[in-house]
């Protein structure tokens, strides 16, 4: 089985500043089907990419995602005050879909 | 518009059964998988399980962590996803959400959350 792991646990930016989050695959993730979603408190999560790079529907363009393999980030360009949230990638592979264990994205 | 919305959950005692249902409105339930996903309180999601379309088998998959306790349903004449949970332990006390999902070779992520519904384990 797929292991996703997040790095990092916690990032503390100001808003305006660009954040760089990481998901690494301990396998290769076939066909890039890898996702980003965005969860607020007391809010179910929303889906930001996928596909590794492909933004949802709505979802604005300082939000995008890279990578490949094993190796996949989620950039936010500019952070807006409604960004800081909790941000999970995803792999969606033919049996299992497993979710990395989050970076929580704080206001410094 | 698309809508999921939860319902079945609350407080059950360990070792003993529920059901969740999912009802589902807004587009063509039959050609979707639908999947579901839970978080325990303070944690990050996990990923119980998913059921594929009809055109892919209707075929279910499981977690390790519920496999063998945990099944997944659908009618697609109701529009609507069931998750059977037996065997209920502490651990599975989580929100439970049910999520729009693709068949393997269209799939885009879960693009569409229900509110989440509430199951509580405990004596």
């Amino acid at each position: 089985e797929t292991v996703l792991t997040q790095s990092p646990g916690t990032l503390s930016l100001s808003p305006g500043e660009r954040a760089t989050l990481s998901c690494r695959a301990s396998q290769r993730i076939s066909s890039n089907y890898l996702a980003w979603y965005q969860q607020k408190p007391g809010q179910a999560p929303r889906l930001l990419i996928y596909g590794a790079s492909s933004r949802a529907t709505g979802i604005p363009d300082r939000f995008s995602g890279s990578g490949s393999g094993t190796d996949f980030t989620l950039t936010i360009r500019s952070l807006e005050p409604e960004d800081f949230a909790v941000y999970y990638c995803q792999q969606y592979g033919r049996s299992v879909k497993t979710f990395g264990q989050g970076t929580k994205v704080e206001i410094k | 518009e698309v809508q999921l919305v939860e319902s079945g959950g609350g407080l059950v005692q360990p070792g003993r059964s529920l059901r969740l249902s999912c009802s589902a409105s807004g587009f063509n339930f039959g050609e979707y998988a639908m999947s579901w996903v839970r978080q325990a309180p303070g944690k990050g999601l996990e990923w119980v399980g998913f059921i594929r379309s009809k055109d892919y088998g209707g075929t279910s998959e499981y977690a390790a962590s519920v496999r063998g306790r945990f099944t997944i349903s659908r009618d697609d004449s109701k529009s609507i996803a069931h998750l059977q949970m037996n065997s209920l332990k502490s651990e599975d006390t989580a929100v439970y959400y049910c999520t729009r999902d693709f068949d393997y070779y269209n799939s885009r992520g879960f693009d569409y959350w229900g509110q989440g519904s509430l199951v509580i384990v405990s004596s």
